[in-house]
């Protein structure tokens, strides 16, 4: 089973509202990174939270970590049309000799202008 | 614009086929990788270069063949490939690959196997 989930797979709101995006994990962590992807295009780092953080901003986002119960929440805040992507959790996977990143399956998000 | 440029970016080949993707970063780092998304499931790693060094090979089947001739430069070269292979094939970098911290991707070369 993989280290990361999201949670919903899909999700659309319209422009304005906030859409909030969960994210759990199996094993500790160094840290938990959450990264976009438009359609057929690359990944985008957004932001990433050390095990040691609870809460993380920018801009119009928000992170926040809970490592008792193995999860982080991704919150976008007044949504535009533009945030349309997919948004994955990747988690820095201590202690298991992997040297790269563990991606989730991603949550498709939608914002309906 | 991320500083990592992958070529093609679209390929169609035949299973009897040998073509090459190739990936070039111009941030410095040290560490490149290769992964693969196929629809509806999570990204794969391929593999880790670490300062030229193959670090990791996530159990790629041998049809599939990375080269790395310099900490600039990443290749994956492909033959006999299988159509279950179709997928995006995304290559990033990052300053190390200890402790991993952002990884930098490119646009993804979009494969095709007929």
């Amino acid at each position: 089973s993989q280290q990361g989930e999201e949670d919903p797979q899909a999700l659309s709101i319209q422009e304005g509202e906030n859409a909030t995006m969960n994210c759990s994990y199996k094993t500790s962590i160094n840290n938990l990174q959450w990264y976009r992807q438009n359609s057929g295009r690359g990944l985008v780092h957004l932001i990433l939270i050390r095990s040691n953080e609870r809460e993380k901003h920018s801009g119009r986002l928000r992170v926040t970590l809970d490592t008792s119960k193995k999860s982080s929440s991704l919150l976008i805040t007044a949504s535009r049309a533009a945030d349309t992507a997919s948004y994955f959790c990747a988690t820095d996977v201590r202690g298991t000799g992997r040297r790269a990143l563990t991606f989730g399956s991603g949550t498709r998000l939608q914002v309906q202008p | 614009e991320t500083g990592v440029t992958q070529t093609p970016r679209h390929l169609v080949m035949g299973m009897t086929n040998k073509k090459s993707l190739k990936c070039e970063q111009h941030l410095g780092h040290n560490a490149m990788y290769w992964y693969k998304q196929s629809a509806k499931k999570p990204l794969e790693l391929m593999f880790v270069y670490s300062l030229e060094e193959r670090v990791e090979n996530n159990s790629v089947p041998s049809r599939f063949s990375p080269e790395c001739p310099n900490s600039s430069h990443l290749f994956l070269h492909l033959h006999t490939l299988q159509p279950e292979d179709s997928a995006l094939y995304l290559c990033a970098s990052s300053r190390s690959d200890i402790g991993t911290g952002e990884l930098f991707f490119g646009e993804g070369s979009r494969l095709t196997v007929l």
